[in-house]
């Protein structure tokens, strides 16, 4: 399975876009891309999952290019309720989901 | 209603006890799972059931013994805790193994002393 490499922390203030990115180098054609949120004291929460270009749904977009060895997540205008910690998944099939050590996004007001 | 319920949301123990977290869903997945977060906040996936039978099981300690009673319900019991067992444990579902959407439960802590 793909290792997937995502920055510790970030921060951001309320109303900005931001945008995390992860690479994967090592992802394989029948791997896709997965992303989930995780507030404190609760399990991870979905997000959103793509294999190649963009995806967008009420959350969030998801950007793929097309060498497909990194994925951005894109939040517009994030408030302090985003404040999370953000995991980005490669999986092929999706009972052998792994999830890395994640991105703490921090909301400031 | 609860999509994916634990019981219990805290276990406090001493070490060399038994003890059994249960977990349930009501969404109609086919498929469970049970990871451990550590205190370092990776999480691992220990056991997956597909209608109640067991494809994964990853080099978690025969202590660990997770029961499927039906596809509804994946519980997870621990023999001879250890200091190292203490962490939260989570339960998953997702419709099948294909699936890359998981509902997650809010997650049991347990604390070995």
């Amino acid at each position: 399975l793909a290792k997937t490499t995502q920055p510790i922390s970030m921060d951001s203030y309320e109303g900005q876009e931001v945008n995390i990115t992860c690479s994967h180098n090592n992802i394989a054609t029948n791997d896709y891309i997965t992303w989930y949120q995780q507030f404190p004291s609760q399990g991870p929460r979905f997000i959103i999952q793509g294999y190649k270009t963009k995806v967008t749904n009420e959350v969030a977009s998801l950007f793929i290019p097309a060498d497909r060895k990194s994925s951005t997540l894109s939040l517009p205008r994030v408030s302090l309720s985003d404040t999370a910690v953000y995991y980005c998944l490669v999986a092929r099939g999706g009972f052998k989901t792994i999830f890395g050590a994640g991105t703490r996004l921090f909301v400031k007001a | 209603d609860t999509a994916v319920s634990q019981t219990p949301k805290y276990l406090v123990t001493q070490m060399g006890n038994d003890k059994s977290i249960k977990c349930e869903q009501n969404l109609g997945h086919d498929t469970m799972y049970w990871y451990k977060q550590d205190s370092k906040k990776f999480l691992k996936i220990m056991f997956s059931y597909n209608n109640k039978e067991l494809i994964i099981n990853e080099t978690v300690p025969n202590r660990f013994s997770p029961k499927s009673p039906d596809k509804a319900h994946l519980n997870l019991h621990i023999n001879s805790l250890e200091l190292g067992d203490s962490a939260v444990y989570f339960c998953a579902s997702s419709q099948d193994t294909t699936s890359y959407g998981y509902t997650f439960g809010s997650g049991t802590r347990l604390t070995v002393v």
